[in-house]
């Protein structure tokens, strides 16, 4: 199994430019997360969705948006980049279905916004 | 702001000693997870105890959990330079619309061999 995937791993975007983060996980888990690290800062919850069709913000959700229109996917939006959104990027999944489950997270998309 | 806070921000150790990390919350939680970080990478789960729990051992970690304190330690013994990473709690937390799980600043922990 992959696991969770985010795609793709890096990327640089000019100011003003949009672009969507894919995040895959094969694990049939209900939760996804999106995060944000930066440096000294930790990870900062963005949005995160409990199934399908459904999402809520986290603590630092301006400036982006997200869908979770099929359980495996959970896109992350940046409609127009700011250098502010200049980050790391993490996704994670978990069950809904065991309580008290930890999460698995990707790799990380390294973004840079120029 | 965030929810866990972690302390202290960096430790550096000789291999061998042990290795405390601390992690302080404000709200109700349902439990309490430690994570690590490699330089670069995602992260990984190491614990988790729940909110009705004061102790758990994993191999060579220990996580104490006391929610009137809100506070939560991570003990790592005998450590390695393999050890050498960034470590976080997350605290989980029942919303009106599922569960939050929030990280701390994290503690970078250097183990010198």
């Amino acid at each position: 199994n992959a696991g969770v995937t985010q795609t793709p791993k890096f990327r640089v975007l000019k100011t003003g430019q949009s672009m969507t983060l894919l995040c895959a996980q094969d694990m049939n888990h209900e939760y996804m997360y999106w995060y944000r690290q930066d440096p000294g800062m930790g990870l900062r919850l963005i949005h995160y969705s409990v199934g399908e069709g459904t999402t809520a913000k986290g603590e630092v959700p301006d400036g982006y948006n997200v869908s979770r229109l099929k359980k495996q996917n959970f896109l992350l939006g940046l409609e127009s980049a700011a250098p502010s959104q200049t980050s790391v990027y993490f996704c994670a999944s978990r069950s809904l279905r065991v309580l008290n489950t930890e999460a698995f997270f990707g790799q990380g998309t390294r973004l840079t916004v120029v | 702001s965030q929810q866990g806070e972690e302390d202290p921000q960096a430790l550096s150790i000789q291999e061998g000693e042990n290795a405390t990390m601390n992690c302080s919350y404000k709200t109700s939680i349902n439990n309490l997870q430690w994570y690590r970080q490699n330089s670069g990478r995602g992260l990984v789960h190491l614990i988790l105890i729940r909110s009705n729990e004061r102790e758990k051992h994993s191999g060579r970690l220990r996580v104490t959990l006391d929610t009137s304190k809100k506070s939560s330690s991570l003990l790592i013994t005998a450590s390695r330079a393999a050890d050498t990473a960034s470590y976080f709690c997350a605290t989980d937390t029942v919303m009106e619309y599922g569960n939050k799980l929030v990280f701390g600043a994290g503690t970078i922990l250097r183990v010198k061999s």
